[in-house]
């Protein structure tokens, strides 16, 4: 199975709001609401930030917001701040009861 | 506090094989299913594989189904990878990772992770 498809990077100036998409097939994302989202900073390890498509783990800062539409998950950042430059990953539960990532976004603030 | 630990990690040649543990401590480790999840180097995550609380149920990453077997021992709270036949292309950092679910059952998101273990597959 291929991985999701994200864009490789997405970049916006302190202040805005950059959306990251996830497009799967009917298969995966568009079949399921078990798509979840994934902060990964240089070195550390990945953190959970949404997950069922838009619900947000406690101590997860409100500007994070996620969507779905058809086959395709996005992930807002609002507001963005020098400390959400990280790569974002997404990730789907499948027909097959696997799970799959996406190939991961590097958001770089400007 | 809720803690992964992976260790087992280490170099193998082309066709060898590997077993990973994960020590599972600060959570009833029974009532959670559980992943394995690598990151080769610069790359991005590729989910491996899956197995329910109970041990009962397991699912594999098409790239190493076949070759790779997930199981857990829930007396030890131990997680495990047994790798065989091993390719230059499962080099990575193995993470162990929990399923967020408990009693209501596999939720599909990935909540706690250890800080994994590295396997280099090189002649």
């Amino acid at each position: 199975q291929s991985a999701l498809t994200q864009p490789a990077s997405v970049s916006g100036s302190p202040g805005q709001s950059i959306t990251i998409s996830c497009t799967g097939t009917s298969s995966d994302v568009g079949g399921y609401d078990w798509v979840s989202w994934y902060q990964q900073d240089p070195g550390k390890v990945p953190k959970l930030i949404i997950y069922d498509v838009i619900n947000r783990p406690s101590g997860v800062s409100n500007r994070f917001s996620g969507s779905k539409s058809g086959n395709t998950a996005s992930l807002t950042i609002s507001g963005l701040q020098a400390e959400d430059e990280a790569d974002y990953y997404c990730s789907s539960y499948t027909r097959r009861s696997t799970l799959l990532f996406g190939g991961g976004t590097k958001v770089t603030v400007l | 506090q809720v803690q992964l630990v992976e260790s087992g990690g280490g170099v193998v040649q082309p066709g060898g094989s590997l077993r990973l543990s994960c020590a599972a401590s600060g959570f009833t480790f029974s009532t959670h299913g559980m992943y394995w999840v690598r990151q080769a180097p610069g790359k991005g995550l590729e989910w491996v594989a899956i197995i329910t609380k109970e041990g009962g149920i397991d699912y594999y990453a098409q790239s190493v189904q076949g070759r790779f077997i997930i199981s857990r021992d829930n007396s030890r709270n131990t997680l495990y990878l047994e790798m065989n036949s091993l390719r230059v292309e499962d080099a990575a950092l193995y993470y162990c990772v929990r399923d967020a679910g408990t009693t209501t059952g596999t939720k599909y998101y990935m909540d706690v992770w250890g800080e994994g273990t590295t396997v280099t597959v090189s002649s």
